[in-house]
């Protein structure tokens, strides 16, 4: 258990639909980053924020958004669905970020299927 | 654009034996990140490299960094059945790309 938790575990939902993904960090961990997994495109980085400040913006579509909250927890939300956004969504975390060496803990994932 | 590309993709493997599989990325990084994944379940980082020599030893895996050459590696030494996995490399070049994955699979 890396102590990254991530709610749904599984999500199936129709095509131009809106969702969120919500990601709890490690405690004490001052960085969050999002990744989407998909057979189609393999792993990519969408975003990652410090503090609740956006830090770095990877492969994130217009469609899809995030933020960090005060708490340190982190929401994506993806909206407008296609098919193609079937994916697993990861969270990550570390103490740091930024220019650190320091690990990042990923969380168990969520499955979203859009139908 | 930077692009990361590992080699192999799949590697079978007898126990015992060591391996080494490549990572090479085009551009100037900041970083550079091994990661693990098992069949269905989530990542786990393995090795951050910063500089160019850089070297990190964990277990029967070691990693390398030669940022000349725009190369890392990463090492298996007498391979063991728990290691079979899929790694991933990932460059952070002002945002992080991943290399496509190479499945390991180490037979008994």
């Amino acid at each position: 258990d890396s102590g990254v938790t991530q709610t749904p575990k599984h999500l199936i939902t129709a095509t131009g639909q809106r969702v969120t993904l919500r990601c709890s960090p490690r405690s004490g961990d001052l960085s969050v980053y999002w990744y989407q997994q998909s057979l189609d495109q393999g792993l990519q980085f969408l975003i990652q924020y410090y503090n609740g400040e956006e830090r770095a913006k990877g492969n994130i579509l217009e469609r899809f958004s995030a933020q960090q909250f005060p708490d340190l927890h982190s929401e994506l939300n993806l909206s407008s669905l296609e098919l193609g956004d079937s994916a697993l969504y990861f969270c990550a975390s570390s103490a740091r970020g930024g220019t650190s060496t320091d690990t990042q803990y990923f969380g168990p994932g969520t499955r979203l299927t859009v139908l | 654009e930077l692009k990361v590309e590992q080699n192999p993709l799949f590697l079978s493997m007898q126990e015992g034996k060591n391996y080494t599989i490549y990572c090479n990325y085009s551009t100037t990084s900041d970083r550079l990140y091994w990661y693990r994944q098992d069949p269905g379940k989530s990542l786990e980082s393995l090795f951050v490299l910063l500089s160019n020599g850089a070297v990190k030893q964990e277990g029967r895996l070691m990693a390398s960094l030669d940022t000349k050459a725009r190369l890392s590696t990463l090492h298996i030494t007498a391979a063991v059945h728990d290691l079979s996995a899929t790694y991933f490399c990932a460059v952070d070049y002002d945002k992080i790309i991943f290399g496509k994955g190479t499945r390991l699979h180490i037979l008994p």
